[in-house]
């Protein structure tokens, strides 16, 4: 069946940098795309972009340019995005996903 | 612009029937849209992508108490036999240009 695993919850610095992974299974990884979803606390659900998973070529909503980067590794089928120069209101849960289905979510919490 | 109009609240109660709305904003009511169910503390998970015709493709294990219909720019989730797993957030989402996901600002369903 399809999963999308991600990776555990981080608690970083603000400053610092982050890369959550989102590891695909039960299907061709190269098929669908790829996007990414961020959830502030207490929020609704806001789209960051996608990958091309054939490509690599990535597609970044408005507010998530410069210091978000989306990438892949499909030796592994795996998709990743990183954030760096965490800020506070970086806080957020982040998720995968795919048509149809989604990533269990990554808690990143920026604090001192 | 493309934007995804919902209700912030809505309620019923246990048994009964409930219809959620997703209205699409004036010149893409012939969009397609999916509808996703983020239960308390959990990621989202998907329902079903229901087309202007009202017809809908549901994800894996959706209960057949979940279904999809249309009319004009509005489209509708409508949960039958309420249970009290289905009190949870409904987000509908579409897809603009260039496969841009656009979310709604959610549903918070309380089951009575």
């Amino acid at each position: 069946q399809v999963q999308l695993v991600q990776s555990g919850s981080e608690l970083k610095k603000p400053g610092a940098s982050v890369k959550v992974s989102c590891k695909a299974s039960g299907y061709t990884f190269t098929s669908y795309a790829m996007n990414w979803v961020r959830q502030a606390p207490g929020q609704g659900l806001e789209w960051m972009g996608w990958i091309n998973t054939n490509t690599g070529n990535p597609t970044y909503a408005q507010g998530f340019t410069g210091r978000f980067v989306f990438s892949l590794d499909t030796s592994v089928s795996t998709a990743y995005l990183q954030i760096s120069s965490l800020k506070a209101e970086d806080t957020a849960v982040y998720y995968c996903a795919r048509v149809g289905y989604w990533g269990q979510g990554t808690l990143v919490t920026v604090s001192s | 612009q493309l934007v995804l109009t919902q209700s912030p609240s809505a309620s019923a109660s246990l048994g009964a029937s409930v219809k959620l709305t997703c209205t699409l904003s004036s010149g893409h009511s012939s969009y397609a849209i999916a509808w996703h169910q983020q239960q308390p503390e959990k990621g989202p998970r998907y329902l079903m992508k229901l087309n202007s015709d009202g017809s809908h493709s549901k994800g894996d294990g959706i209960p057949d108490r979940f279904s999809g219909s249309s009319s004009g720019a509005e489209r509708y989730l409508t949960i039958s036999s309420l249970q009290s797993e289905d009190e949870a957030d409904y987000y509908c989402q579409t897809w603009g240009t260039g496969i841009h996901w656009v979310f709604g600002g959610g549903t918070k369903l309380t089951v009575l």
